[in-house]
C-alpha cells in the first residue's frame, strides 16, 4: 500500500462545475496535509494546507480533512479552464519536515 | 517574493559523466530538498538537508550525493550518470518556523542521459 494515494485520472469536469479531488494516507499519526498544483512543464506550487478536521476555504478552493477515515480532499468550485493541471497531495512525515507525496491527479476542465 | 533557482532548465549528458545540479534559495530557509519526478511515480525524495553540512538520505539516494556548504545552496551530484537517471529534478526549500512547512520549488532541471 502506498503511503499517500490518489486517483491518477484524468478527471474531466465541465467549466463552472465543482471538481472534487481525493487523497488517502496510511499513517494515522500524520498531522499536516497539503495540496499542490502543477501545470504541465512547471514545478508544484502550494494551493492549501490543512491541519485540523473539517473544512478550510480559500476563495474557490476548499480543503476537507477527515483524520478518522484518513482522507483529505480538495474541492474547486466554479471550475475554470485555467484550473486544468495535476494536483498533488502531500502529507508531512514525522517531525523532520519531509513530505510524502501522492502521484497526483490530472484534472481537465472542459470549456 | 520567495525564490528558488536551479542552475539549468535542460541538460544533456553522456553515460558515465559526473553531473552537478545546483539549487539556490534566497529565503534563508533551513531545509532544502532534492526530488526527482517521473511520470506515474510522482515526486520521490533523493536527499534533504536541514542545516549547513547536514544531509539525510531520502527514498532513492543510490547513485546520488549532495553537498551543502552554505545555507542558501544545495547541490546534487550524479557521480556517474546512467540512462535510468534521465528525469526531471526538482529542488525545494522550507523553513521549520512559524507556518513554514510549505515547500517552495525551483523551476526544475530536465536531465537527459544518453
Amino acid at each position: 500500500q502506498k503511503e499517500v494515494e490518489q486517483n491518477s485520472g484524468p478527471l474531466s469536469v465541465p467549466e463552472g462545475a465543482i471538481a472534487s479531488l481525493n487523497c488517502t494516507y496510511s499513517d494515522r499519526g500524520s498531522q499536516s496535509f497539503f495540496w499542490y498544483r502543477q501545470y504541465s512543464g512547471k514545478s508544484p506550487e502550494l494551493i492549501m494546507s490543512i491541519y485540523s478536521n473539517g473544512d478550510k476555504e480559500d476563495g474557490r478552493f476548499t480543503a476537507q480533512l477527515n483524520k478518522a477515515s484518513q482522507y483529505v480532499s480538495l474541492l474547486i468550485r466554479d471550475s475554470q479552464p485555467s484550473d486544468s493541471a495535476t494536483y498533488l497531495c502531500a502529507v508531512r512525515k514525522g517531525s523532520n519536515y519531509q513530505l510524502i507525496w501522492g502521484a497526483g491527479t490530472k484534472l481537465i476542465i472542459k470549456p | 517574493d520567495v525564490k528558488v533557482t536551479q542552475s539549468s532548465r535542460y541538460l544533456v549528458k553522456r553515460t558515465g559523466e559526473k553531473v552537478f545540479l545546483e539549487c539556490v534559495q534566497d529565503m534563508d530557509h533551513e531545509n532544502m530538498f532534492w526530488y526527482r519526478q517521473d511520470p506515474g511515480l510522482g515526486l520521490r525524495l533523493i536527499y534533504f538537508s536541514y542545516d549547513v553540512k547536514m544531509k539525510e538520505k531520502g527514498d532513492i539516494p543510490e547513485g546520488y550525493s549532495v553537498s551543502r556548504e552554505k545555507k542558501e545552496r544545495f547541490s546534487l551530484i550524479l557521480e556517474s550518470a546512467s540512462t535510468n537517471q534521465t528525469s526531471m529534478y526538482l529542488c525545494a526549500s522550507s523553513s521549520p518556523w512559524g507556518a513554514g512547512e510549505t515547500q517552495y520549488f525551483g523551476p526544475g532541471t530536465r536531465l537527459l542521459v544518453l
